[in-house]
């Protein structure tokens, strides 16, 4: 039983460069989240997810796309990374009732 | 500014002393949950609350939701190592299961 499970769990980029974040869940939950965690700032909603094929923006959207194509993975991408993207990025599932989150992807862009 | 507010931002305390950690906010929330989140791991819940004047207590943890459903409070009594963590408290205001978090408290209990 593995959770939410994350990957890469580290990457490097350089400025321009694209990446996909995976997301996998294997809970059979219907909402999926992502959130960057920055020091001081706490967790900040990205994109957000209540079902199969639906999307929604976050708090700090901008220079993100999501997809969630299959109920159990939701897919982050970042389109032309800039260092302001450099974080932990953390993906989460809920039922409803309290959130479970993966270990993070650290990514820092140079 | 953060719709969520933590303090203190940061506590160090040897072990078997107190500690409490406070969220505040100007918004009423319809539940709050708080997390503890270890160097190199996700944030993993310790409780939710969602009735005003609300406590909830885990072992030596005691969780309280505010009556007016604004701030909550997590009291740890004799802390010990093992308490050590970032601790988040997170809200969610219209029952849409989207939370908002706080800054977090970095709590560092010393043997």
């Amino acid at each position: 039983n593995a959770g939410v499970t994350q990957t890469p769990k580290f990457r490097v980029l350089k400025t321009g460069q694209s990446m996909t974040l995976l997301c996998a869940q294997d809970m059979n939950h219907e909402y999926m989240y992502w959130y960057r965690q920055d020091p001081g700032m706490g967790l900040r909603l990205i994109h957000y997810s209540v079902g199969e094929g639906t999307t929604a923006k976050g708090e700090v959207p901008d220079g993100y796309n999501v997809s969630r194509l299959k109920k159990q993975n939701f897919l982050l991408g970042l389109e032309s990374a800039a260092p302001s993207q450099t974080s932990v990025y953390f993906c989460a599932s809920s039922h409803g009732t309290g959130f479970n989150f993966g270990d993070g992807t650290r990514l820092s862009i140079l | 500014t953060q719709l969520l507010e933590q303090s203190p931002q940061f506590l160090s305390i040897q072990e078997g002393e107190n500690l409490t950690v406070y969220c505040n906010s100007s918004s009423v929330f319809s539940s709050l949950q708080w997390y503890r989140q270890e160097p190199g791991e996700g944030p993993v819940l310790l409780v939710t609350v969602v009735t005003g004047g609300e406590v909830k207590k885990l072992k030596r943890l005691t969780f309280q939701f505010g009556d007016a459903r604004k701030d909550s409070s997590l009291h740890i009594t004799a802390a010990q190592p093992g308490d050590t963590g970032l601790y988040l408290c997170a809200g969610d205001k219209a029952a849409g299961n989207k939370l908002t978090f706080g800054g977090g408290t970095r709590v560092l209990v010393k043997p």
